[in-house]
């Protein structure tokens, strides 16, 4: 079954630096990746996601990832941390299988930004 | 806006009285699901539908009933609430299941004494 893994539950950086959150997926097929931020009392929103094509895929407010087939990895980066981006950020998966029916949610990582 | 609502956000009930979680979203979109929230488990499915009258079981459905009687709406029911349902609600809707951007709602914090 496809799984969905992030090292790490909570993230520190300081503002200004690199921004670096891990995730990897478990399935020989590729599937369809996404990261979504959750803000402080809010639902989760979209930040990216990779389907197909190019491997690099930029998101808003300057975060980016790369889908890494050989490494079955996503992670998620950011060049300069700024204070805003404190939050919790969750990798999730679908299959591309037709009949797949979910996206399967990673366990999450907080990351706070040091003034 | 599009958006997707859920009421009520926050919610304190005692085992046994049953309780409906509304969700409705204005996007027509055919896919809906309701996940629940829980500290280092992620989130995780509890109910999906993929279209008016078609709803099937998540990964955690016991204790929980959905209904889609219309497209814009997919209330979660909790019959007889226990403990250890105690968690933060989301429902969420989305174009297509698989690649598309699920839209979330603001959740609702739900307390079972």
């Amino acid at each position: 079954a496809q799984s969905v893994t992030q090292l790490g539950s909570h993230v520190s950086v300081s503002e200004g630096a690199l921004v670096l959150l891990r995730c990897n997926y478990s399935s020989s097929v590729p599937p369809y990746l996404f990261w979504y931020v959750q803000y402080p009392n809010q639902g989760l929103q979209l930040l990216l996601k990779y389907t197909t094509g190019a491997t690099l895929v930029k998101g808003i407010n300057g975060f980016e990832a790369e889908f890494k087939k050989s490494e079955t990895s996503f992670h998620l980066t950011k060049p300069s941390a700024h204070m805003s981006d404190a939050a919790e950020y969750f990798c999730a998966v679908s299959d591309r299988d037709s009949s797949a029916s979910k996206i399967i949610f990673g366990s999450g990582t907080r990351l706070s930004i040091r003034p | 806006e599009a958006q997707v609502t859920q009421n009520p956000r926050y919610l304190i009930t005692v085992t046994g009285k049953k309780l409906t979680v509304t969700c409705s979203q204005n996007m027509n979109h055919e896919y809906m699901s309701w996940y629940r929230q829980d500290p280092g488990l992620g989130l995780r499915q509890i109910y999906y539908s993929m279209n008016v009258e078609v709803t099937d079981k998540g990964d955690v459905p016991e204790g929980y009933k959905v209904s889609r009687k219309e497209k814009r709406n997919f209330p979660l029911i909790l019959e007889s609430p226990s403990p250890n349902q105690t968690s933060l609600y989301f429902c969420a809707s989305s174009a297509h299941l698989r690649w598309d951007e699920q839209f979330f709602g603001p959740g609702t914090r739900l307390t079972v004494l």
